[in-house]
Formats: C-alpha cells, structure tokens, sequence
C-alpha cells in the first residue's frame, strides 16, 4: 500500500495563474483533508469530505477550491495564486468508528508564489 | 475542539526519558487525546492516542488523570531520531469527517 500520496511535490507559481495539487489514498478511507503549513507554524484545515461527495470549509479556505473526484480522490485547486498561499500543503485521509483513530498523511507538496 | 497548551521547546540527551506536558482545561466528555509528530520534510504522523488513565504502545506512553484536563506524553530513551515537532490535538474523534486542530506543538531537540 502506497499510504497517501501527493503530486506534484514541488510546484513554483507566478501570482495569478492556477494549478491543481492531487491527492489519492488506497486505504478506503472515508474522509480527507487538505491542509497548510506555513514555515515554523501547526497546521492549519483548509477543505474536508467527510465522505464521498460532500466537502466542507475548515479554518483558511479562502483562496481554494476543492473537489472530492471519488472515494479516493481528493483535489485542491487555487484559482488565481497569491504569494500568501506559499506554503507546504498536505493531504491527510482517515476512517471514524475504528479503535483508535488516525490520520494518515501524505508527503506534501511544496509552493512557491512569486 | 478544545484548546490545547504545550511548551514551545524542550531539550534533551540521548538516552534520557523526555515529558512532555499538554494543558486541555476545555476537554468535553467525547474528547479524546491524541499526539502527532513531525520530522522536518514530512507529514505529521500519529504516536498515541488515548481517553484516560495510561495508555502504552511500543513508541511511547500518555498519562491522562482524571480530571483529563491535561496529559503528558512520555518518550522513553530518547534518540537523536527522535528529535521532532510533536503536537498535542483534543477533539471528538470518534466522530466522521473530524477535523484536526493542530497548535505550535514542542520542538524537541535531542542531543548527543
């Protein structure tokens, strides 16, 4: 099993343009998140889906955009990239109701805006 | 999501034992504890979780009084490895869709 997994791992975008970060687990997980982190700081919820087809706003989702593809996948867009939005992105997904509850989470994926 | 409170750094030596003291006075009833940590470069990754008492899994151990208004994960024997950010989340998490509240968490630095 491949765990989460998150492409691309580096991106460097120009103020303005757009992009789409992938995220995908095969763990058959219900729920996935997309969250940031800015350098020296805790993470921060950006988008959730509790389950396929709903998607729900967390603490920062201004500026993005989400779309839950399938049960496996969950993808970020930033529609018109701002330097603020330099940071490092992470995909988590997890599953309710077990013994002991855990998010699992991807590499990330590093953005630079210019 | 209850607010959580931990020291912002903490060092120590190999072969020590490292505690680390998260304050929760807002835990409700459904809250559960739980400890993440993070290497430079990576996700977070789960360490132990636990409701009350004292929970141990071959990583480390977390004590919880009854009050449950704090806990303190302890890493026994602590290497260079183990040096890392370990963030201490309450919360609900039982419940689908629960989302993670992470805070500053502890920097820990172990030294040789």
């Amino acid at each position: 099993n491949a765990g989460v997994t998150q492409t691309p791992k580096f991106q460097v975008l120009k103020t303005g343009q757009s992009m789409t970060l992938q995220c995908a687990q095969d763990m058959n997980h219900n729920s996935m998140y997309w969250y940031r982190q800015d350098p020296g700081m805790g993470l921060r919820l950006i988008y959730y889906s509790a389950s396929e087809g709903t998607t729900d706003k967390g603490e920062v989702p201004n500026g993005y955009n989400v779309s839950r593809l399938n049960k496996r996948e969950f993808s970020l867009r930033l529609e018109s990239a701002a330097p603020s939005q330099t940071s490092v992105y992470f995909c988590a997904s997890s599953e309710a109701w077990t013994e002991i509850y855990e998010q699992y989470f991807g590499p990330g994926t590093r953005l630079t805006v210019t | 999501l209850a607010k959580t409170t931990q020291p912002i750094s903490m060092d120590s030596y190999e072969g020590q034992e490292v505690n680390i003291t998260c304050s929760h006075n807002n835990i409700a009833t459904n809250d559960y504890i739980t400890w993440y940590q993070q290497f430079p470069s990576q996700g977070p990754r789960f360490i132990i979780q636990g409701y009350k008492t004292k929970v141990t899994n071959e990583v480390a151990s977390l004590f919880i009084p009854a009050d449950r208004k704090s806990s303190t994960l302890s890493l026994p024997r602590v290497s260079l490895s183990d040096t890392a950010v370990y963030y201490c989340l309450v919360g609900d998490m039982k419940a689908a869709g629960n989302k993670l509240t992470f805070g500053g968490g502890t920097r820990v630095l172990v030294k040789p």
